[in-house]
């Protein structure tokens, strides 16, 4: 079945720092591919997506390319805030079957130092 | 901007009691989702509905767990009875087509005691 590896966190950076959460996947079909991120106590927010191969997504200074080659979807910042402290999600949606089955990672969690 | 709506935001119950949790979806969300959330994991998938039909509930424990979604609109998920293992963040989410993501509740956080 279908499936998604994350890198083990926490990852702990610094104000400013250039951010990798790695992102793998494992489909059957041609998915669409999500980062979602979860702030403490709330539900997921939708981060970015990307819908086919060389595609990137881009949100609040985020962004993560869709590599079929790979099969990675790596979510960068190039200068983290504080602010951006959460857990990070990433997820697809794959269509084979007939029907979309979403599946998400475990979870990365980001805490940003000042 | 529209929100998924959820209730209630917190619930304690006693292990072997039912509880229930409601959704209400973004208007004219024709998915919605339901999905359990272990502390310190990834969401995973307990049912799907497309409009009033289930679409997939393959990981619904179908022995304490049942969902709804009667008019093709709000839903309502329900446990009973509620055992210690249960407890956990359960979320909802609805989307418009699968390719524009989910948009996510704030979701219930339900503790058994």
């Amino acid at each position: 079945g279908d499936s998604v590896t994350q890198m083990e966190g926490p990852v702990t950076l610094s104000e400013e720092a250039f951010l990798t959460i790695n992102c793998t996947y494992t489909a059957t079909g041609y998915p669409s591919l999500f980062w979602y991120v979860q702030y403490p106590g709330e539900g997921l927010q939708l981060l970015l997506k990307a819908t086919k191969a060389d595609d990137k997504g881009s949100n609040k200074g985020f962004e993560a390319t869709y590599r079929k080659e790979t099969t990675s979807f790596h979510l960068e910042k190039g200068s983290v805030q504080v602010s951006d402290s959460a857990v990070y999600f990433c997820a697809l949606s794959d269509a084979s079957g007939g029907s979309y089955i979403p599946t998400f990672g475990r979870g990365t969690s980001l805490i940003v130092h000042p | 901007e529209a929100e998924v709506a959820q209730s209630p935001r917190y619930k304690i119950t006693e292990k072997s009691q039912a509880v229930a949790f409601w959704c209400d979806p973004i208007s004219g969300h024709a998915t919605l989702y339901w999905y359990r959330q272990i502390l310190g994991q990834g969401p995973e998938l307990l049912v799907q509905f497309q409009d009033e039909s289930v679409v997939d509930d393959s990981q619904l424990p179908k022995d304490r767990f049942s969902a709804e979604r009667l008019k093709g609109v709000d839903s309502t998920l329900k446990i009973q009875p509620a055992e210690l293992g249960d407890s956990a963040m359960y979320l909802c989410a609805s989307s418009l087509a699968e390719d524009y993501g989910y948009t996510f509740g704030s979701g219930t956080r339900l503790t058994v005691v």
